[in-house]
């Protein structure tokens, strides 16, 4: 089946720093990547959707120079939480829909802890 | 290999009608399960799970685990067309999140 892959699982970083996260489609092409936050036990909260080749669209509220969003290819989008701060320290989870077909399939997750 | 398998994967009913959601699940050191439900943008959360034999229930929907059997069941009472939606179970192991891959519900008037 669908696999879609996050890097890392988890990461330290310092404030100040630059982290970048990982997520890919393995065994399809995925036109669109959606990011999400999660606080703990909340709903995820969409914070962009990502089209291969364009510009993502961000959420109210999302600050986008901040997460930057990259979706270079039909198989690979990265989100680079720039200048983190301890509040950026949270759960971020992507997800990928195929060229056709309606199914989203979610990656595993990547715990942020800036310190 | 972790997994996370729901079924069925789309079900069309009747409103008023009952429906059971299942999730089953291999997940390395489990930590919970959750229900989310899939609209429009962001999955919902419904319920999460920690304990087995212990029912959450939350208007209309209820939600039960078995650690043992590994597995989880989504109900809806009565359902209503405003519950058509991709329900999503996912499953947490140490540093990550297993999705299934959802169960597509429709409601018909």
């Amino acid at each position: 089946g669908a696999v879609v892959s996050q890097h890392p699982s988890w990461v330290i970083c310092k404030s100040g720093t630059s982290v970048k996260i990982e997520c890919r489609s393995l065994d399809f092409q995925a036109t669109t990547m959606f990011w999400y936050r999660q606080f703990p036990k909340q709903s995820l909260m969409l914070m962009a959707t990502s089209n291969e080749g364009s510009k993502a669209t961000y959420e109210q509220g999302v600050e986008k120079d901040k997460f930057l969003i990259n979706h270079a290819s039909l198989t690979l989008s990265t989100l680079t939480v720039t200048s983190a701060h301890p509040e950026d320290s949270s759960f971020y989870i992507c997800s990928a829909s195929q060229v056709s077909g309606n199914t989203i399939y979610f990656g595993e997750g990547s715990w942020l802890t800036v310190v | 290999e972790d997994k996370v398998v729901q079924s069925p994967l789309s079900l069309v009913v009747h409103e008023g009608d009952t429906v059971t959601l299942n999730c089953s699940y291999e997940v390395t050191n489990f930590r919970s399960l959750l229900w989310y439900k899939q609209e429009k943008k962001a999955p919902t959360f419904l319920f999460m799970l920690t304990s087995s034999g212990i029912e959450k229930k939350s208007g209309r929907l209820s939600s039960i685990l078995d650690k043992k059997e590994l597995f989880s069941i989504l109900n809806i009472t009565a359902t209503q067309t405003g519950d058509s939606a991709v329900y999503l179970c996912a499953v947490s192991g140490t540093y990550k999140y297993i999705f299934g891959t959802g169960t597509r519900l429709k409601v018909l008037a």
